[in-house]
């Protein structure tokens, strides 16, 4: 059965960080393409980063409105994705998922509040 | 960027019927397109992928279909279980982008 879990989520201020983690199960992660998508009633769903798979030595991509604020990062010995968060914002309040080959396995989401 | 007009925004709809739900891309983005089911308070749900292949464990009444620039989700003979959102995505190329979705709701 394939399993995706994020945890790391929480209340944090603006300009603070925020790592979320993907933990993952059920299928090859090693070759896997994952993604951090993210949903707020504001802007629906957002795709805001992908990291591929060692053969592409990890490479990754962005959406504009998260470049240079966060990072993503995978541990393939872990099967699992990082999503380091810094300088956020008010705006970065959503419910976080991250998805695997491709979009075709979900977690069950996180939340993350950016507040004073 | 790739933009992904998707309508109605709201389908009210009777069980039993026939719906559709379509997105427009604004550039060619082949068949690299996806739709999703999602329920309230769940993530969202792989239902169909290259724009007409119905993903593992998808009901049969469920298709998509291509016409041009326009993608279509079609569900044959509605049932209570189908009432959700539904978002379809391009994933062609980077930024990869969303539909603004479509509530199917009970007329």
């Amino acid at each position: 059965e394939v399993q995706l879990m994020e945890t790391g989520g929480g209340l944090v201020q603006p300009g603070k960080s925020l790592k979320l983690t993907c933990a993952t199960s059920g299928f090859t992660f090693s070759t896997a393409w994952m993604n951090w998508v993210r949903q707020s009633p504001e802007k629906g769903l957002e795709w805001i980063a992908r990291i591929k798979p060692k053969s592409t030595n990890y490479a990754t991509e962005y959406a504009e409105s998260v470049k240079g604020r966060f990072t993503i990062s995978r541990d393939d010995s872990k099967s699992s994705i990082y999503l380091q968060m810094n300088s956020l914002k008010e705006e970065d309040t959503a419910t976080y998922y991250c998805t695997g080959n491709y979009f075709d396995y979900w977690g069950q989401g996180v939340m993350v509040t950016v507040s004073s | 960027d790739i933009q992904m007009t998707q309508s109605p925004s709201s389908l009210p709809a009777s069980l039993g019927d026939r719906v559709t739900i379509t997105c427009r891309a604004s550039q060619d983005i082949g068949n690299y397109l996806r739709w999703f089911q999602q329920k309230p308070g769940k993530s969202p749900r792989l239902m169909i992928y290259g724009a007409t292949n119905l993903a593992a464990g998808v009901p049969s009444r469920f298709s998509g279909s291509r016409s041009g620039s326009d993608y279509s989700l079609t569900i044959s003979s509605l049932e209570s279980e189908d009432m959700a959102d539904y978002y379809c995505l391009q994933s062609k190329e980077s930024p990869f982008t969303f539909g603004s979705g479509t509530k199917l709701e009970i007329k």
